[in-house]
């Protein structure tokens, strides 16, 4: 199985703020990596396919990076309702997709 | 709109039975993979099955196969869980979540509708 590892774990940050997102996956899976945002009762929302692709009605201050093992979700400006979990995804094994452990993004 | 719409979680005891229903609307259904995706109350997001469209391939994860169940009536627009010998991990909500399929610089899928999830308890 492959297994993703999101660091770190929680994030503080402020308004306006550059953050950086980590993705490792046990294995190579190419690009086949997506992102998600998730609000505290809400269904969780797909940010990125492919590893850097922005779904349609993102803000384009989200951005990925990465192919192979290594990725980053990178938001360039903080705004108040980007505080959330993110939930990284390999798709490279159709048969047993894995999410991350989640990042959680607060307010500092 | 496009919309995904669960029903049928509850509380059940250990060893018990339920059975998710997950109505799909604004998009043709029959064209699409989907899947169930649960999130145990304070952790992360777990894949739980996946069917796709014609239903002629069905995977699981380790920790709910042979207990679960997943399939599809694109008649009646609708995907089904049926889970069997619940255990109090099993306790969760349970989304339905869309599979699409993206062609980029890889052809990849990603789950971009969801709905707004089930409550399943396992408690005696």
């Amino acid at each position: 199985d492959i297994q993703m590892t999101q660091s770190p774990s929680s994030l503080s940050a402020s308004v306006g703020d550059r953050v950086t997102i980590t993705c490792r996956a046990s294995q190579s899976i190419s690009s086949y990596l997506n992102w998600y945002q998730q609000k505290p009762g809400k269904a969780p929302k797909l940010l990125i396919y492919a590893a850097s692709s922005l779904q349609s009605g993102v803000p384009s201050r989200f951005s990925g990076s990465g192919s192979g093992t290594d990725f980053t979700l990178t938001i360039s400006s903080l705004q108040p309702e980007d505080f959330a979990t993110y939930y990284c995804q390999q798709s490279y094994s159709t048969s047993m997709y894995t999410f991350g452990q989640g990042t959680k993004l607060e307010i500092k | 709109e496009v919309q995904l719409v669960e029903s049928g979680g509850g509380l059940v005891k250990p060893g018990g039975s339920l059975r998710l229903s997950c109505a799909a609307s604004g998009f043709t259904f029959s064209s699409y993979s989907m899947n169930w995706v649960r999130q145990a109350p304070g952790k992360g997001l777990e894949w739980v099955s996946s069917i796709s469209s014609s239903s002629s391939y069905i995977y699981y994860a380790d920790s709910v196969k042979g207990r679960f169940t997943i399939s599809r009536d694109n008649a009646k627009n609708s995907l089904y869980l049926q889970m069997n010998s619940l255990r109090a991990e099993d306790t969760a909500v349970y989304y339905c979540a869309r599979g699409v399929t993206m062609i980029v610089v890889v052809i990849i899928d990603a789950f971009d509708i969801w709905g707004q999830g089930t409550m399943v308890t396992v408690s005696s």
